[in-house]
């Protein structure tokens, strides 16, 4: 079965990049869509984005500006990088599996992201 | 940033049966399908609910899902300890731009 895992730093300091990967195992990247999604401690969940497999992608209008998802099939991986990030952008990340307008099944375990200087 | 309602809190005694409510708008649960994540503390939500009334494999038949115009519901017939949990419902929004949105999260409470 596919399964999702995020790496990448757990500290980020303010005004500096975010970037996280997924990697997706058990399953290929191909035909499906690659949603990065986040949940502030306490708080509820914010889509971030989508990219497709073939590399189209779709953002949260509120994020747009500073978000660039991509995918590496070569490496069934897809990527997430957030720029001038603050405190507000401390969140845990969860990577997902979905289709388009509709589900995500299954998430990765999710990594805390602390932004602080 | 969360565009569908939900109650903040649900609870019930083992056995009863209880009902989220989510609340959206034309753009998001009035044209397209509605899903519902369960969320433990400290662990990845998970699909419980998709296309408005379909249950993932594995996912015991006391949950069930519902929509009407604008609005979604969850219930949980024969509620158990372990569905204490958050629960969050979601949708395509198609304005701006299309995007997904999720909402506000309710916790459910076994007393």
């Amino acid at each position: 079965q596919v399964q999702l895992q995020e790496s990448g730093p757990g500290l980020v300091k303010p005004s500096e990049t975010l970037s996280l990967i997924c990697s997706v195992s058990g399953g290929s990247i191909s035909s499906f869509y690659w949603s990065w999604i986040r949940q502030p401690p306490g708080k509820g969940l914010e889509w971030i984005g989508y990219v497709y497999y073939s590399g189209g992608t779709n953002y949260n209008p509120s994020l747009k500006s500073r978000v660039t998802i991509l995918v590496d099939t070569s490496k069934n991986q897809f990527s997430l990088k957030l720029t001038s990030v603050t405190a507000a952008d401390t969140a845990v990340y969860y990577c997902a599996r979905g289709r388009q307008y509709s589900w995500f099944d299954p998430w990765g375990q999710g990594i805390p992201v602390t932004v602080s200087s | 940033q969360s565009v569908l309602t939900q109650p903040p809190s649900a609870s019930g005694t083992p056995g009863q049966r209880v009902t989220i409510s989510c609340s959206g708008s034309s753009s998001n649960i009035g044209t397209n399908t509605v899903n519902w994540y369960q969320q433990f503390p400290g662990t990845a939500p998970k699909l419980l609910i998709y296309s408005n009334n379909q249950r993932p494999s594995g996912v015991p038949d006391r949950f069930s899902g519902s929509k009407s115009g604008t609005s979604a519901s969850l219930a949980i017939s024969g509620l158990q300890s372990e569905d204490e949990a958050d629960y969050y419902c979601a949708a395509w929004d198609d304005n701006p731009s299309g995007h997904f949105v999720f909402g506000t999260g309710t916790r459910v409470t076994v007393l």
